[in-house]
């Protein structure tokens, strides 16, 4: 198993650009969910989903697009980059959203826009 | 509020010396609470959660209620133990989870 993939690793954007950062589990995980790393901040979770075609909001959403049309694919858009969006992004999964479920964790994509 | 406080941004002791990572927690319940760590050049894994009352790499965590801790404690510390360690919280059915700041623990030889 690959577990959770990321890709890419490392991308700099200019301000009002926008991409996806593409994020795949082959565990066959129900539970998949991004969060954003800052210095200091700890990890805030920006977008999660329970399972394919329902999607939620975390702590930081804005300026942020998801959504779930199979299992394994959790892609996050960013719709025009600003430099606040400068972070590493990591995603998530787990088998469901009870906590007696262990999160597995992405390699982490290191984004930079300027 | 639910929120994780982990009050050290550093923590550097000597190999051999224990080690006492705090972690303080607000909210109005019962959370799950979890310990992961982040060695360097690694991704972030899980090292240890309340619900399992499990010691791993010698390290455990008590769950004081009174206090809303969950400090994470090693008798004595290796190098291999340095890392940047996150305390986080679960509400219950929710899935998410909600991190402190990180303390990166430094153990010297």
């Amino acid at each position: 198993n690959a577990g959770v993939t990321q890709t890419p690793k490392f991308q700099v954007l200019k301000t009002g650009q926008s991409m996806t950062l593409q994020c795949a589990q082959d565990m066959n995980h129900e539970y998949m969910s991004w969060y954003r790393q800052d210095p200091g901040m700890g990890l805030r979770l920006i977008h999660y989903s329970v399972g394919a075609g329902i999607t939620d909001q975390g702590e930081v959403p804005n300026g942020y697009n998801v959504s779930r049309s199979t299992t394994e694919d959790f892609p996050l858009r960013l719709l025009s980059a600003a430099p606040s969006q400068t972070s590493v992004y990591f995603c998530a999964s787990s088998y469901d959203s009870t906590p007696s479920y262990e999160q597995y964790f992405g390699p982490g994509t290191r984004l930079t826009v300027t | 509020a639910q929120r994780v406080t982990q009050p050290e941004k550093l923590l550097s002791v000597f190999k051999g010396a224990p080690v006492e990572l705090k972690c303080n927690y607000s909210y109005s319940g019962s959370p799950e609470l979890f310990w992961y760590v982040q060695y360097s050049r690694q991704r972030l894994q899980l090292l240890l959660r309340h619900i399992s009352r499990e010691s791993i790499k010698g390290f455990t965590a008590d769950l004081n209620k009174g206090e809303t801790s969950f400090h994470l404690k090693k008798p004595f510390a290796q190098e291999e133990d340095s890392a940047m360690y996150y305390c986080a919280l679960s509400p219950w059915g929710g899935g998410k989870l909600i991190f402190g700041q990180g303390t990166e623990l430094s153990v010297k030889p």
